[in-house]
């Protein structure tokens, strides 16, 4: 099957902007999460879902970041008002089950201009 | 709390040896999981080896091996015949309540 998609692959946007990313995951798995991939951070965990809800959202870094899911399925992580500290590779990842593995997506590069 | 730490940002083997990469972590979970993920330049992250921190044996997966030190914290990936293929970074990585926590990375570099 199918595995975890990302759009768009890169993302290129003027500070300010508010910008959308898409994650559609692996079909069945109920457990989606996203990271973020950056050159002076590593990676870092963000929001996880299970289901439609988010019982983890620590690692949202302000709240200019907000996720949401639906149907159980795709899941779009906005960003408002666009930093350049935002720039990073943004990842999505998705699991039949929260304890098991966690399949990755290829990521969306973002840029902040 | 976790934490992740890869002491090694960059290690290089000829091709067709072995090389050890090395990660220690420190969790308050009772019940955790260790993984170790491959990262090439594509961006993909790919699943090279899973650990069940209550199962004392260490975990194979053909070429790839751990060594998994409970008590010590430290959980160490062995690649043996060692190919191009295999140049990426590495993460090391710990999972407890649901979310991955991921250390710095190494550099892989195979020399032919």
């Amino acid at each position: 099957g199918a595995g975890v998609s990302q759009s768009p692959s890169n993302k290129v946007t003027e500070k300010g902007k508010d910008v959308e990313l898409r994650c559609d995951p692996i079909s069945g798995h109920t457990a989606l999460y996203w990271y973020r991939q950056s050159l002076g951070q590593g990676l870092e965990f963000l929001i996880y879902f299970q289901g439609n809800s988010a019982p983890d959202k620590s690692g949202l870094p302000s709240d200019r970041f907000s996720a949401e899911r639906t149907g159980g399925s795709v899941s779009t992580l906005t960003i408002q008002r666009t930093q350049q500290e935002d720039s990073a590779v943004y990842l999505c990842a998705s699991s039949n089950n929260p304890y098991n593995e966690q399949f990755f997506g290829p990521g969306t590069r973002l840029t902040v201009l | 709390a976790q934490t992740v730490t890869q002491s090694q940002p960059e290690m290089s083997v000829q091709e067709a040896e072995t090389v050890t990469l090395s990660c220690t972590y420190d969790t308050s979970e009772s019940d955790y999981y260790l993984f170790w993920y491959k990262q090439p330049p594509s961006r993909q992250m790919i699943l090279v080896i899973r650990q069940e921190a209550y199962k004392q044996q260490n975990a194979t997966e053909n070429r790839f091996s751990v060594n998994f030190q409970k008590a010590a914290k430290s959980f160490s990936l062995k690649i043996s015949d060692s190919q191009l293929g295999d140049a990426a970074m590495y993460f090391c990585a710990s999972q407890g309540a649901q979310k991955l926590v991921f250390g710095q990375g190494t550099r892989l570099t195979i020399n032919p």
